[in-house]
């Protein structure tokens, strides 16, 4: 069945670069999400992937995909306090319902 | 524009009584809505789905359920609280199923549920 991995924490310093990863199960996976959660409030879809794609810039963020190993990693430069969240991985396929299966979120700690 | 509108934003109910959670979406037309929980602050679990007015997909079997009225209106339901529901109630919208899936969910700000 569909499964989303990813670590529960990772903590940085401010201004360093951090790295979240996620791996994924389903090779016929289309999209690839990252969501960002801030404390008491709902998710905000950060940034895609298509599958046909192994890298998307965003300004700070960063997505590369493997899809040989099934790997995600969101890449976020000079990271900010402001970057404290839990982001979530998700993945959904093309055809059918879209019903996106979510990681369980790693939580981005930043130490001024 | 689009936007999502959950209510209330934080609820605490005595065990075995009931539950009505309300959601709303403005700007948008057949958007498919969904009901998630997020138990302990952590990991996302689907609760229901609708596609159209009166069409509730289940995801999980238990205490709640699930209703569309009308086409932006998604209402998530209990007859009689338990502990176990307590969590933080998520509801969220995407564009009709025949629209790229690139728009990713758009989700509401959330409920805090605390069951005593």
């Amino acid at each position: 069945g569909e499964d989303v991995e990813q670590s529960l924490f990772l903590s940085v310093r401010e201004g360093d670069s951090s790295v979240i990863n996620c791996t994924y199960t389903d090779s016929s996976s289309t999209y690839l999400y990252w969501y960002k959660q801030e404390p008491g409030a709902g998710l905000q879809l950060l940034t895609y992937i298509f599958s046909n794609m192994d890298m998307k810039q965003d300004q700070r963020l960063t997505v590369l995909l493997n899809k040989k190993d099934k790997h995600l990693s969101l890449r976020i430069a000079d990271t900010q306090t402001g970057d404290s969240a839990i982001y979530f991985c998700a993945e959904s396929m093309a055809g059918g319902s879209y019903i996106p299966t979510f990681g369980r979120g790693t939580s981005l700690i930043v130490h001024p | 524009s689009q936007t999502i509108h959950q209510w209330p934003a934080t609820l605490v109910q005595p065990v075995g009584s009931p539950l009505s959670l309300e959601c709303t979406v403005e700007g948008t037309s057949n958007p498919n809505l969904y009901w998630y929980r997020q138990a302990a602050g952590r990991g996302l679990q689907l609760l229901f789905y609708s596609v159209g007015i009166g069409q509730i997909s289940s995801e999980v079997p238990q205490n709640l359920s699930a209703s569309r009225p009308q086409d932006r209106q998604f209402i998530l339901s209990s007859k009689k609280l338990l502990l176990s529901d307590s969590g933080f109630y998520l509801c969220a919208w995407t564009p009709a199923r025949t629209v790229t899936h690139r728009d990713g969910y758009t989700f509401g700000s959330g409920t805090r549920l605390t069951v005593v």
